[in-house]
């Protein structure tokens, strides 16, 4: 079935220590994008990759690398996790040939809770 | 800066009409879209909207005045399946569509 898987579906981490969230997605879409969702909040972006080997900073960036080695895949990085980090991962893509068309496919999610 | 604005709560009945605002103050805007949400799962898209008027898609239909930077999202027949969160998002940035987020509604159904 085409579309966005992310793992791990859930984590519990301390903090100080380094994880990555990964994103493969099947529909050869070009752009990515990576956000947090804590409740009362939104959605909100924190990197985002207009096609493979480029990638760019979001609204909330700080703490989080990201890299776009092919296509598919687009993992996201806590170099060192702070507790404010908890939240909801979203990984997203979308078609580039639909530019500005607002159309975005989620994954089902990433819950992290970092102690 | 960038923002979004919209209820954060609506309530309605099965059967009934609910319309869902939103406003917006943003630079570089291309349009606005609208997401659902159930349970904290994936959102997933519903509607897009680049040009002023009245977008229909089945029981859901979505508005945009880019002149009031203001738009809605308009629930025809409500199902209970319906309640969920709604966030209303501006496309900016040209060359990728990034969006911003609204701080979502969620949508209760009653019987």
């Amino acid at each position: 079935i085409a579309g966005i898987t992310q793992a791990p579906t859930s984590q519990i981490l301390a903090a100080g220590r380094r994880m990555t969230l990964r994103c493969t997605q099947d529909m050869r879409h070009n752009a990515m994008y990576w956000y947090r969702q804590d409740l009362g909040l939104g959605l909100r972006l924190i990197h985002y990759s207009n096609t493979a080997g480029t990638t760019g900073k979001g609204e909330v960036p700080d703490g989080y690398s990201v890299s776009r080695a092919n296509t598919d895949d687009f993992p996201l990085t806590l170099a060192s996790a702070v507790p404010s980090q908890t939240s909801v991962y979203f990984c997203a893509s979308s078609d580039s040939r639909r530019e500005g068309l607002g159309e975005q496919f989620f994954g089902p999610g990433t819950r992290l809770t970092v102690l | 800066g960038q923002s979004l604005e919209q209820p954060s709560e609506v309530t309605a009945v099965e059967g009934a009409i609910v319309q869902i605002n939103c406003t917006y103050q943003t630079s570089g805007f291309y349009g606005l879209s609208w997401y659902q949400q159930h349970d904290g799962g994936a959102p997933t898209f519903l509607s897009y909207n680049a040009l002023d008027g009245l977008e229909e898609t089945g029981r859901f239909s979505s508005f945009l005045s880019r002149s009031d930077s203001y738009g809605y999202l308009l629930l025809q027949e409500l199902q209970m399946k319906d309640s969920a969160s709604y966030f209303c998002a501006v496309t900016y940035g040209g060359a990728t569509n990034k969006l911003i987020f609204g701080t979502g509604t969620l949508l209760a159904v009653q019987p």
